[in-house]
């Protein structure tokens, strides 16, 4: 079975620059997570969704961000403009819902911003 | 709110030696879950391990066992005969509800030939 997929696993851009972070989660989950991992925060979520849905986004650290969802097998974390500060690794998870199964992670997108 | 705390941020065992890692956690939820997660350096996130809050009996899985302390709210990892594939930083974390995870700040596992 395939696993989460995001795209691109590394990107390098300018500040200033939008930046849009992909992820396919593994068919039949219907949670998904973003989260983003640096070195002074460590494992942060930032949002998550329930059935495509938003259900938590107090990790979003500022209009600059902002994620969708517009299917159960694809969603969207976006950054404009982007700033040095953003750089990080950016995770995406998924599980099925159902009887708290655990998160499965992608292979994260290293994201540098000049 | 809920915390994770992991005290040990550096750890090295003996190849084919046993070693410990701790983590200590506080919720005021009754029914959560725990998980230890490996990060190789190949930045992948890795289920290692899983253990239901209402069940006593500790999560074994082949060479990897938790000590699960509900009333000390502590959750520690064994793994026996360490072999050099389990180099790694390693996480723990917990939730509730299939709603995020909070992790702790990991430990970096070196495995000494």
């Amino acid at each position: 079975d395939a696993g989460v997929i995001q795209s691109p696993r590394h990107e390098v851009t300018e500040m200033g620059q939008e930046v849009t972070l992909r992820c396919k989660p593994i068919s039949g989950h219907n949670s998904l997570f973003w989260y983003r991992q640096t070195m002074m925060r460590g494992l942060e979520l930032l949002i998550y969704f329930n059935n495509n849905v938003p259900i938590d986004d107090s990790g979003m650290p500022e209009d600059r961000f902002s994620a969708k969802m517009p299917n159960a097998s694809f969603s969207t974390l976006k950054i404009q403009p982007s700033e040095p500060r953003d750089s990080a690794v950016y995770f995406c998870a998924s599980s099925r819902r159902q009887g708290n199964q655990p998160q499965h992670f992608g292979d994260g997108t290293r994201l540098s911003i000049l | 709110a809920q915390t994770v705390t992991q005290s040990q941020p550096e750890m090295s065992v003996q190849e084919a030696e046993t070693v410990t890692l701790s983590c200590t956690y506080d919720t005021s939820e009754s029914d959560y879950y725990l998980f230890w997660y490996k990060q190789p350096p190949s930045r992948q996130m890795i289920l290692v391990i899983r253990q239901e809050a209402y069940k006593q009996q500790n999560a074994t899985e082949n060479r990897f066992s938790v000590n699960f302390q509900k009333a000390a709210k502590s959750f520690s990892l064994k793994i026996s005969d360490s072999q050099l594939g389990d180099a790694a930083m390693y996480f723990c974390a917990l939730n509730f509800g299939n709603e995020k995870l909070t992790f702790g700040t990991g430990t970096r596992l070196t495995i000494i030939p």
